[in-house]
């Protein structure tokens, strides 16, 4: 069936340090993987996204990069601050419809 | 624009009650996605709606049932209200099928 597992559940990182959370997928037909972040008490907003057919796309300080024969997908925050603090959920689709199988989320702390 | 909104915020509701949750989405968005968020099974599709066709469904029971109307505002509907339905019902809208989803502030449901 449809899965996403995300890693790791819980990140904590120095100020200006470096974040990456991992994705794996399971559905080989996935081609649209968003990425959300989402406060406390907040919904989830999207940050970035990246479709199947590109390795990795960036903005400003985040980039997405995506391994299609693996199957994985990473999100890398650079030059972390401490409004970054939030949980970040990866998704993924196919026939890029609104149906989004989500991982479980990676709560990043960041720490100044 | 005006971003996605949802009603009630808040509802708190008995065991075997049921309940109607409203989604307007973005202004030109055709696509109502459902969600619910708990915090042991993180965010989990519930179904889509296009044009007022439910064009995906998840792994719920089918006292989760939903409907869009001409307008796209969509409404989900939970009959006989279990205690494990308590959770925050996200709705999100896109544009069309494979455009970005942004997602409302989501109605918190406690069941007592």
């Amino acid at each position: 069936g449809e899965n996403v597992e995300q890693h790791p559940s819980t990140l904590s990182v120095q100020e200006g340090d470096s974040a990456v959370i991992k994705c794996t997928y399971s559905d080989s037909a996935s081609n649209y993987f968003p990425w959300y972040k989402q406060e406390l008490g907040k919904r989830p907003q999207l940050i970035i996204d990246i479709r199947s057919n590109v390795g990795e796309k960036k903005d400003q300080r985040i980039a997405v990069t995506l391994n299609k024969t693996a199957k994985h997908f990473s999100l890398h925050i650079t030059e972390t601050q401490p409004e970054d603090s939030a949980v970040y959920f990866c998704a993924a689709s196919k026939n890029q419809g609104g149906k989004l199988i989500f991982g479980q989320g990676t709560e990043l702390s960041v720490k100044p | 624009k005006a971003g996605v909104t949802q009603t009630p915020r808040y509802l708190i509701k008995t065991r075997g009650q049921q309940v109607t949750l409203s989604c307007s989405p973005i202004s030109g968005h055709r696509s109502v996605s459902w969600y619910q968020q708990t915090p042991g099974q993180g965010l989990q599709f519930l179904f889509e709606y296009f044009s007022e066709t439910q064009r995906n469904k998840g792994n719920f029971p089918g006292r989760f049932s939903g409907r869009q109307f001409s307008n796209s505002r969509s409404e989900m509907n939970v009959s006989t209200l279990e205690l494990g339905d308590s959770a925050l019902y996200l709705c999100a809208s896109s544009f069309s099928k494979g455009n970005e989803q942004f997602f409302g502030p989501g109605t918190r449901l406690t069941v007592l």
